[in-house]
């Protein structure tokens, strides 16, 4: 099992391009989740969804929309990105286990 | 406020000590009380989970959750080089998500 997979592991944009970061989990789990981590912030979470075709916000979702497009994968897309928006991503899942989240190894974003 | 507060350190201790970290919180709805072990550039993985009050001992580890002080602690004994890495407390409650706390970096020195 590959775990919690993320593409692309770098990137680099300029202020206001889009792109589209991919999450995809081979675990059979029901919730996926996106953090950001900035330093000194600890993980922040964006947006979540427990299950397939459901999403909610989380404590930072502006600037940032998501996709579940099926039980593997969740997507998150930067219409416009800023700056601000300079961090390490995370995806995470959770299965049945309710302490217990999975995450991928992160993409690191510039955003120049 | 943050709902978890955690000393973001760095933390340099030698090899062999013992090594406290801890968090504390201020939201009473936590249920589950989790440590995370992250290293540079990799995604977090978990370490330990309490439920409620009360310790939790997994070989060199001890997790300690006191909800009346609304304090957690973890403990490493006999400390290696290897345990370097930035530790996240977590936490979570009625909520569907983890509140994180910001992590402490710690370095053990061989």
């Amino acid at each position: 099992n590959a775990g919690v997979t993320q593409t692309p592991k770098f990137q680099v944009l300029k202020t206001g391009q889009s792109m589209t970061l991919q999450c995809a989990q081979d675990m059979n789990h029901n919730s996926m989740y996106w953090y950001r981590q900035d330093p000194g912030m600890g993980l922040r979470l964006i947006y979540y969804s427990a299950s397939e075709g459901t999403t909610d916000k989380g404590e930072v979702p502006n600037g940032y929309n998501v996709s579940r497009l099926n039980k593997r994968e969740f997507s998150l897309r930067l219409e416009s990105a800023a700056p601000s928006q300079t961090s390490v991503y995370f995806c995470a899942s959770k299965g049945r286990v309710q302490y217990e989240q999975y995450f991928g190894p992160g993409t690191r974003l510039t955003v120049t | 406020q943050k709902e978890v507060e955690q000393d973001p350190g760095p933390l340099s201790v030698p090899e062999g000590a013992i090594v406290s970290l801890n968090c504390t919180y201020s939201n009473s709805a936590f249920q589950y009380f989790m440590w995370y072990r992250q290293y540079s550039r990799k995604g977090p993985e978990l370490l330990m989970y309490t439920y409620s009050s009360g310790n939790k001992e997994d070989g060199r580890f001890t997790a300690q959750v006191d909800k009346s002080s609304k304090y957690i602690s973890l403990f490493i004994r006999d400390s290696q080089p290897s345990d370097s890495a930035t530790y996240l407390c977590a936490m979570r409650g009625g909520r569907r998500a983890l509140t994180f706390g910001s992590g402490t970096r710690l370095q053990v020195q061989p």
